[in-house]
């Protein structure tokens, strides 16, 4: 069965600080991965995906993540936050196949706080 | 290009009554998913569709229910209405449902 798990529900930064929001996964075969951001009352906005190639992705608003085959996870990053980078971010996974088709998994989200 | 929109915004309806969601997809997306938002279940996926059959099932009661239209514009019923069908519904698009998805800002269902 697939499955996305964010481990920390708050992350909590300075701004001008990197950050991290943290997640692993589980699928078989080979995972197609993506990044969501939520703002309150708000739909999701697509930040980043990994399909295949490079294991560094880069997306918008600055954020880049790590795909890690071994460690089975995709991790979101920013060099130096900002305190409008604070929301909700998702991350999510489709299995590869017919039968997942338009079909992600989400995880239960992170809260990303950064302070002034 | 316009993004993917969802209607109505706000929804309240009572125990019992039944609800239709509208989404229409962004411009030359042939894939349109629908996902039920709550605090205590997350982001959780109803159904997809693609050229106006249903490709993929969440496992929701038959009570969810589906279609789109030739135009990619897409529907989501929801009869006999429960208090704990209260969510954010999120409707997305895609180009084949296998690239990323888009999202509108959802309607928010309260049922009482």
């Amino acid at each position: 069965a697939q499955s996305v798990a964010q481990p920390e529900d708050q992350v909590n930064v300075a701004e001008g600080n990197p950050l991290t929001v943290k997640c692993t996964y589980s699928v078989s075969g080979n995972p197609y991965l993506f990044w969501y951001v939520q703002y309150p009352n708000r739909g999701l906005q697509f930040l980043l995906k990994y399909i295949t190639g490079d294991n560094l992705v880069k997306g918008s608003y600055g954020f880049e993540a790590e795909f890690n085959k071994s460690q089975t996870s995709f991790h979101l990053k920013k060099p130096s936050a900002l305190v409008s980078d604070s929301a909700l971010y998702f991350c999510a996974v489709r299995g590869y196949g017919s039968g997942n088709t338009g079909k992600l998994i989400f995880g239960q989200g992170t809260t990303l706080q950064v302070k002034p | 290009k316009a993004g993917v929109t969802q209607t109505p915004r706000y929804l309240i309806k009572t125990r019992g009554q039944q609800v239709t969601l509208s989404c229409s997809p962004i411009s030359g997306h042939r894939s349109v998913s629908w996902y039920q938002q709550t605090p205590g279940q997350g982001l959780q996926f109803l159904f997809e569709y693609f050229s106006e059959t249903q490709r993929n099932k969440g496992n929701f009661p038959g009570r969810f229910s589906g279609r789109q239209f030739s135009n990619s514009r897409s529907e989501m019923n929801v009869s006999t209405l429960e208090l704990g069908d209260s969510a954010l519904y999120l409707c997305a698009s895609s180009s084949s449902g296998n690239t990323e998805a888009f999202f509108g800002q959802g309607t928010r269902l309260t049922v009482v």
